[in-house]
This record gives structure tokens, sequence and C-alpha cells, in this order.
């Protein structure tokens, strides 16, 4: 069974780093053809694909968050961490990851982790 | 990037109709396309990939067709369970993309 589960604060300031982890079980990230990658919701918005990181150690970013994005994997860990950099107010919403297989959609996610970015 | 618009955005519906979504690419994604279900405070649900394979647990009631630019999603029997916003999403090029949502109300 795949489980994945995001944690990192809360609350985060405005210019500060928002720092993000993966912790996933059921699946490793060096099996060829898996992926994780990242996806958040701001308030009554659409989702928006920020990253993923696959197996090869391919990775892709969203170009609009403007290069504020890092990445990174622990295989031992199983730990995938999502760095967002001078963070925005715009930057709040529900940040969840995601577990991918090449060709296929996100097919099990983590509850999700709520920022927001606030003096 | 790659614009997916869904259609309509809300859709108020009875029990037992038969719903169905679009979801129109500005760009030729092949059949790289999923279709997710989201309910306030849950995990979004992978239902279809592919454009129209069903993802392993999910009923049968739900299926999904098209390829190139014109999609669409079809719950065959409205189940009180369905109520809840739909997700188009293309993963042919990066950045992948989502459509805008469809959420389907009780009418």
């Amino acid at each position: 069974q795949i489980t994945l589960k995001e944690s990192g604060p809360s609350l985060v300031k405005p210019t500060q780093t928002l720092t993000l982890t993966c912790t996933f079980s059921g699946f490793s990230l060096t099996t060829s053809e898996v992926g994780v990658g990242w996806i958040r919701q701001s308030p009554g918005k659409a989702l928006e694909w920020l990253a993923v990181i696959h197996w090869n150690d391919v990775l892709r970013y969203n170009p609009s968050l403007d290069n504020r994005l890092t990445i990174t994997k622990d295989t031992s860990k199983n730990q995938v961490v999502l760095t967002l950099t001078n963070v925005l107010p715009v930057d709040t919403g529900t940040y969840y990851c995601g577990h991918r297989l090449t060709q296929r959609g996100f097919d099990s996610w983590g509850q999700g982790t709520l920022v927001a970015v606030s003096t | 990037d790659i614009q997916m618009t869904q259609s309509p955005s809300t859709l108020s519906t009875s029990v037992g109709d038969r719903v169905t979504i679009a979801c129109r690419a500005s760009q030729n994604v092949y059949t790289w396309l999923a279709w997710y279900q989201h309910k306030p405070g849950k995990a979004p649900k992978l239902l279809i990939y592919e454009a129209s394979n069903l993802q392993s647990g999910v009923p049968s009631r739900f299926s999904g067709s098209g390829s190139g630019t014109e999609f669409t999603f079809t719950i065959s029997s409205l189940q009180p369970d369905d109520f809840a916003t739909y997700y188009c999403q293309q993963y042919s090029d990066y950045p992948w993309t989502f459509g805008q949502g469809t959420r389907v109300e009780i009418k």
C-alpha cells in the first residue's frame, strides 16, 4: 500500500524560504518509472502542478514559480523535499505530494499540508 | 504552456443522472490526460489516466474518452458519493497543467 505524508510549517513570513517534506512508504524512488511530485491548491483556485522528481533523477519545475523551487530526494529516508524561496502571500495554500508512474497521473496523494504566508 | 479548459464550471445534477464534463487542450496532448475527483479537505483521487484507462479500484460508472485536444469525462449514473469537483490534467508536456475544475453539485 502506497502512502505519502506532507510535513512542514503552517505559517511562514513573506520573503522566507518554505521547506516541505514528503515522507512515503510502499514504493521506492529507485524503481524504474516512479516519480514524486508536488501540487498545490490556493484558496478558491484550481490545482497547480509545481515540480516532479523521477527515479532517474530527472527534475522538472513549473516555470511560473520564477525559479524559486528546488526538489530533492533522499532515497534512504524515503523522502522528497520541496523548497520554495522568497515566499509571497499568493503562495498560501494546501500543498500535496503525489506518487506517479510514467505515462500515468498521480495515483496516490498525501493528505496535504496547509501553509499560510503572512506577517 | 498548454491551457486546459473545462466545461461547464458547475453542474447541478441529481442522483442517477448521467454527467458529462468536457476538457479542451490548447495544444495536442495525444492521450496524456488524467481525470481526478477532489472533495474538500481530502486528497485528490485519480479516476482515469491516459484519457480512457480506469484506475484500479475505481467504479466502472466513471469513464473517459478523447484524444488530441478534445476529451470527455462521464459518470453514467451519479451516486451520492460523487458530488465533488473534477479536474482534468495533461501530462504530455511540461509544465503539467490542470483544468479549472468542474463542480458537480446537488440540484
